[in-house]
């Protein structure tokens, strides 16, 4: 069964360090998304993005965050210079398209900030 | 952001019965609704989803109810098993015509399912 795909599973980086997580979403789908999880918080929407553009972000997703498609198959979440506060589960999810709305979720990168 | 809330941390069921999980929104413009299991360390995984046109939809063992009028949810595990023992999401999204919402999920905080044996 095709799923979503993570690396790496742990990342730790000192504060003011640039991080890239990568993400393979499922190779059909056209609609791609970055959460987070903030351990004991909720899991909370980041962005999404289709046709090679942003299609929404949140009140999170300020000018240290940036994704990307680089290519066919790789959708990436740069985060410019890493506070403390960032560190959290980071899920990768695709889906189809917006009528069956079922996102399919990676299985995240644990970022750590020092 | 309170806009979908379980209001139970925690449930415990014995193996063979049912486990009931419920999910509250407040947020008229949802239209779909979603239900997910995660396990420790790993992704939340897709279970079963309901749109707004209906009120009940089932899979297997796996029973989502929506009451819109209440603005209410559940989810229905018949028979529960150990196995099922996760953290259960409820999440939302609201697309309507002309809305700005493009498959933003809204998630609940989480309901802790113990099944014993």
């Amino acid at each position: 069964e095709p799923e979503v795909t993570q690396t790496p599973s742990h990342q730790v980086t000192q504060m003011g360090q640039e991080v890239i997580l990568r993400c393979v979403p499922i190779s059909n789908h056209l609609y791609f998304y970055w959460y987070r999880q903030i351990l004991g918080q909720k899991v909370e929407f980041l962005v999404s993005f289709y046709n090679n553009e942003i299609s929404e972000k949140s009140e999170i997703f300020d000018d240290q965050f940036s994704v990307e498609r680089p290519d066919g198959s790789n959708f990436t979440l740069k985060i410019r210079s890493t506070k403390l506060e960032d560190s959290a589960m980071y899920f990768c999810a695709s889906s189809v398209g917006l009528v069956t709305d079922t996102q399919y979720f990676g299985p995240g990168t644990r970022l750590t900030v020092l | 952001d309170q806009q979908v809330k379980q209001n139970s941390p925690s449930l415990s069921v014995q193996e063979g019965r049912i486990s009931i999980l419920n999910c509250d929104y407040t947020n008229s413009m949802f239209d779909y609704f979603l239900w997910y299991k995660k396990y420790p360390a790993e992704g939340p995984t897709f279970l079963i989803s309901i749109s707004s046109i209906k009120d009940k939809n089932e899979d297997g063992r796996f029973t989502v109810f929506l009451n819109k009028s209440a603005k209410h949810l559940s989810l229905h595990i018949v028979p529960s098993q150990p196995g099922d023992s996760a953290v259960y999401f409820c999440a939302a999204s609201a697309h309507k015509a002309g809305g700005t919402s493009y498959g933003k999920l809204t998630f609940g905080q989480g309901t802790i399912l113990t099944v014993h044996p």
